[in-house]
């Protein structure tokens, strides 16, 4: 069985920009969270998507967005990119939005 | 809200015993899970306790006592392949959604 994959794996854009991730969960995962990591503030949950819908959003300001379609695959956005964004973006996919979830590699954004 | 301490660094020989602990607060407990992740890699699922007690899985195992609101990990046997960062996490409000709320994390390092 296939895991988790995330595009691009790596990022590079500048200040005012915006970017869009991808990630496909593992088949059959319902559930997709996206959760940011950096040194300072450590791993953090943005938002979780359950069939195409949003079902929980952590704490960060709305230039954070994203969606998931129909097969499961989701997307998160950031606009007006500040250099704070920097960090590696991890997506996880479950069943159903278990404990047990399955991470994919990451995205690393640099934001100059 | 919710809100995970663990130690940033613990330190320990090959062939030792470890544990790492972890104290949390939240407003609705649904278990606590461990994850570890190496250096460039991404979280991978150890361990799941949602009642008092202990889980055994090979060389680790997870402790939790709901009414100390604390866990640990033990890692026995060390090897240098568990230098890695392990997590503890809780589920944020709402205990079927895949919004999980992780620790700062505890970088053990292993030595020969």
């Amino acid at each position: 069985k296939a895991g988790v994959t995330q595009t691009p794996r790596y990022l590079i854009k500048t200040r005012g920009q915006q970017v869009t991730l991808s990630c496909s969960p593992i088949s059959g995962h319902r559930s997709v969270s996206w959760y940011q990591q950096t040194p300072g503030q450590g791993l953090q949950f943005l938002f979780e998507y359950f069939s195409e819908t949003q079902r929980n959003k952590g704490n960060f300001p709305g230039r954070f967005s994203g969606r998931q379609f129909s097969n499961s695959r989701s997307e998160m956005n950031v606009s007006t990119l500040e250099l704070g964004d920097s960090a590696l973006y991890l997506c996880a996919s479950s069943f159903d939005g278990s404990y047990e979830q399955y991470f994919g590699p990451g995205t690393r954004l640099t934001v100059t | 809200g919710q809100s995970l301490e663990q130690p940033s660094e613990v330190t320990a020989v090959e062939g030792a015993i470890v544990q790492i602990n972890c104290t949390y607060q939240t407003s609705g407990f649904y278990g606590l899970s461990w994850y570890q992740q190496h250096d460039g890699g991404a979280p991978t699922f150890l361990s799941y306790n949602a009642l008092d007690g202990l889980e055994e899985t090979g060389r680790f195992s997870s402790f939790l006592s709901r009414s100390d609101s604390y866990g640990y990990l033990l890692l026995q046997e060390l090897q240098m392949k568990d230098s890695a960062s392990y997590f503890c996490a809780v589920k944020g409000d709402g205990g079927s959604q895949g919004n999980l709320i992780f620790g700062k994390g505890t970088k053990l390092s292993v030595k020969p």
